[in-house]
């Protein structure tokens, strides 16, 4: 089993539409992220959602909008698709995202977003 | 801004042979952790070291922390082909961020069969 899953796994759309991202984890961890990581291979966070509770937003556009139904999913929302938006998207999971903790993270296999 | 600087940026080598990648960072740390990304796949944990700890063994895998200079370094001993990917430095801040890992741009090693 998949221990943190997310589709699609490839993305293709025109400017302007929107679009989602859907993740799930199935370790039972408390904590899941969304990263971007551009062509360059520069990996960066996006949003972090510890029990159904957004506790990390980086500056972000607000067109990107992350929920939580439950600790096991967390979805990514993109309104108005632009060009730079291209990139890979990652979502990941940790058992224990507090400060206090060694926060290893599990990482889904990513979703190429090609905005043309 | 960006925490972790990794080099090389690419780094080619031959089975048999050992590859160090090193990592510098800006801030104070709780930790520093290794992945490594397969191309096209998702980051793997690979090992962690804590900010009071100086080296940490994993199999093939050495990694130093000097605390003193802001930098790490990933050993891997005896590399083989399988060993081809990304890896990639990242740190969990001390102080008041909620976790939060800060990635490196990551070094791409290629093992030669």
């Amino acid at each position: 089993d998949t221990a943190v899953s997310q589709t699609p796994k490839y993305l293709v759309t025109q400017m302007g539409n929107d679009k989602s991202i859907k993740c799930e984890q199935n370790l039972g961890h408390d904590t899941m992220y969304w990263y971007k990581q551009d062509s360059k291979k520069f990996l960066k966070i996006m949003f972090s959602y510890n029990n159904k509770e957004l506790i990390i937003n980086e500056t972000v556009p607000n067109r990107f909008s992350p929920k939580s139904p439950d600790k096991a999913h967390l979805n990514l929302h993109i309104n108005s698709l632009e060009l730079g938006d291209s990139a890979v998207y990652f979502c990941a999971s940790s058992q224990d995202g507090s400060r206090l903790a060694k926060n290893i993270q599990y990482f889904g296999a990513g979703t190429r977003l090609s905005v043309l | 801004s960006q925490q972790g600087e990794e080099d090389p940026q690419a780094l080619s080598i031959q089975e048999g042979e050992n590859a160090t990648m090193n990592c510098s960072y800006k801030t104070s740390i709780n930790n520093l952790q290794w992945y490594r990304q397969n191309s096209g796949r998702g980051l793997v944990h690979l090992i962690l070291i804590r900010s009071n700890e100086r080296e940490k063994h994993s199999g093939r895998l050495r990694v130093t922390l000097d605390t003193s200079k802001k930098s790490s370094s990933l050993l891997i001993t005896a590399s083989r082909a399988a060993d081809t990917a990304s890896y990639f430095c990242a740190t969990q801040a001390g102080g008041t961020s909620y976790g939060k890992l800060t990635f490196g741009q990551g070094t791409i090693l290629t093992v030669h069969p």
